[in-house]
């Protein structure tokens, strides 16, 4: 049973517009969200994260929204640039950090020029 | 180093071969992960060190995987009698203390047995 489901496999965005990515979790428990940026042959590399006293957390072009009663995140890229193309990954545990990360399966975003 | 480094970076063996795979994590970091990621899937984790204290090793598969970090720093994964199931990359993550939900990952270990 996957407790954090990302339910797009892929998106694409035109270069300038916005991209949303949502992630949906199911465990209450979780109270730090992580996405994380994914390219062929690397390994996940940090982008945002949220902690669930916060409903919105805003580091340059990207912003990430919790909506904690709804159990459901966004991440927002906004502009879109190509090098945005990647895998994001997003990600919850608990605020110990003594906890592993759970991961959703993934959306492969395509910012097009 | 500047990040965390795994080696070797592909793996191919045989069914029933053993295999170690290295992790080292970014100078300082108390917390290690290993994770396992499949085709089209997420990571998943296997097991978690902080120094050399293996405090969680709930997610490893089955008795034919073992993970060490002896001294404190660089972690090996040991995946013995390997089967075709466990083709996957292996990623390692360490994290620091002070930031201890972020974890850094490593460019993993694709594993393929044949």
């Amino acid at each position: 049973d996957q407790q954090v489901k990302q339910n797009s496999p892929s998106l694409s965005v035109q270069e300038g517009r916005i991209s949303i990515l949502n992630c949906d979790y199911t465990n209450s428990m979780f109270d730090y969200f992580l996405w994380y940026k994914k390219y062929p042959a690397e390994g996940p590399t940090f982008l945002i994260s949220i902690s669930s006293i916060k409903d919105k957390n805003e580091d340059g072009r990207f912003t990430v929204f919790l909506n904690k009663s709804a159990k459901h995140l966004s991440l927002h890229i906004v502009p879109s640039q190509p090098g945005d193309s990647a895998v994001y990954f997003c990600a919850a545990s608990d605020l110990s950090g003594n906890t592993p990360l759970v991961f959703g399966k993934g959306t492969r975003l395509s910012v097009i020029a | 180093g500047a990040g965390v480094s795994q080696s070797p970076r592909y793996k191919v063996a045989k069914r029933g071969q053993d295999v170690a795979l290295r992790c080292d994590p970014i100078s300082g970091h108390v917390s290690l992960f290993w994770y396992q990621q499949a085709l089209g899937q997420g990571p998943e984790f296997l097991t978690y060190f902080q120094n050399e204290a293996q405090l969680d090793k709930s997610g490893l598969p089955s008795d034919r995987f073992f993970a060490e970090r002896p001294e404190g720093s660089v972690s090996t994964l040991k995946i013995q009698r390997t089967q075709q199931e466990d083709s996957a990359v292996y990623l390692c993550a360490s994290s620091l203390v002070a930031e201890k939900n972020i974890q850094y990952f490593g460019a993993g270990t694709r594993l393929s047995v044949l």
